[in-house]
């Protein structure tokens, strides 16, 4: 089945550092993937997404890059801001499929 | 924003009892969800709606039931609630299965059976 693989928290870093999380995934066929950011006492909001290989996906700073080669999805920010304090969540959804299958989700912490 | 409620925001029961989950759309979105989340699980699918009356089960089901009379509300029971079910429970919505919807996400449910 299909199940998504992202690095566990938390992380803490500090202001204006490079932050990477790292995301697998398997999946049958060619899925969407996604990260969604979740603010303390918040929903989640979608924060990208890719929908092909190779696709870039980009928002507020932050990247992942679609890689079919090596399943992946890992998102990136050059430098971060305490305000990006939050939990994220790496997830995949088959095409056709109604249900997102979401990672676990890692919790960063940015200090000033 | 989309337009997505939930209500109660918190609620405290007693284990056995009833208690119903309310979600709330503006959107006119054909699909809506129901997932609940626990420290370590991430967000899993507990039932899930494709339209009025149509209905059908996700990973985690048993110990809840679902509702959808009228395109924008969508209720989930737990018939008879247990402590396992203690966790936040968020509805989502989306357009269609096309790989291009996003689903969008209510403000949760936090609820704590004692």
């Amino acid at each position: 089945g299909n199940s998504v693989t992202q690095m566990e928290g938390p992380v803490t870093l500090s202001e204006e550092a490079f932050l990477t999380i790292n995301c697998t995934y398997t999946a049958t066929g060619y899925p969407s993937l996604f990260w969604y950011v979740q603010y303390p006492g918040e929903g989640l909001q979608l924060l990208l997404k890719a929908t092909k290989a190779d696709d870039k996906g980009s928002n507020k700073g932050f990247e992942a890059t679609y890689r079919k080669e090596t399943t992946s999805f890992h998102l990136e920010k050059g430098s971060v801001q305490v305000s990006d304090s939050a939990v994220y969540f790496c997830a995949l959804r088959s095409g056709g499929s109604e249900k997102l299958v979401f990672g676990k989700g890692t919790k960063l912490t940015v200090n000033p | 924003d989309a337009g997505i409620t939930q209500s109660p925001r918190h609620k405290v029961t007693e284990t056995g009892t009833p208690v119903t989950l309310r979600c709330h759309q503006t959107e006119n979105h054909r699909y809506m969800y129901w997932y609940r989340q626990d420290p370590g699980h991430g967000l899993r699918l507990i039932h899930y709606s494709y339209g009025v009356k149509d209905t059908d089960k996700g990973e985690v089901s048993d110990g809840y039931s679902v509702s959808r009379s009228k395109t924008e509300d969508f209720l989930l029971t737990l018939e008879s609630a247990t402590s396992s079910q203690t966790s936040v429970y968020f509805c989502a919505i989306s357009e269609g299965l096309a790989v291009t919807y996003e689903q969008y996400f209510g403000p949760g449910t936090r609820l704590t059976v004692t």
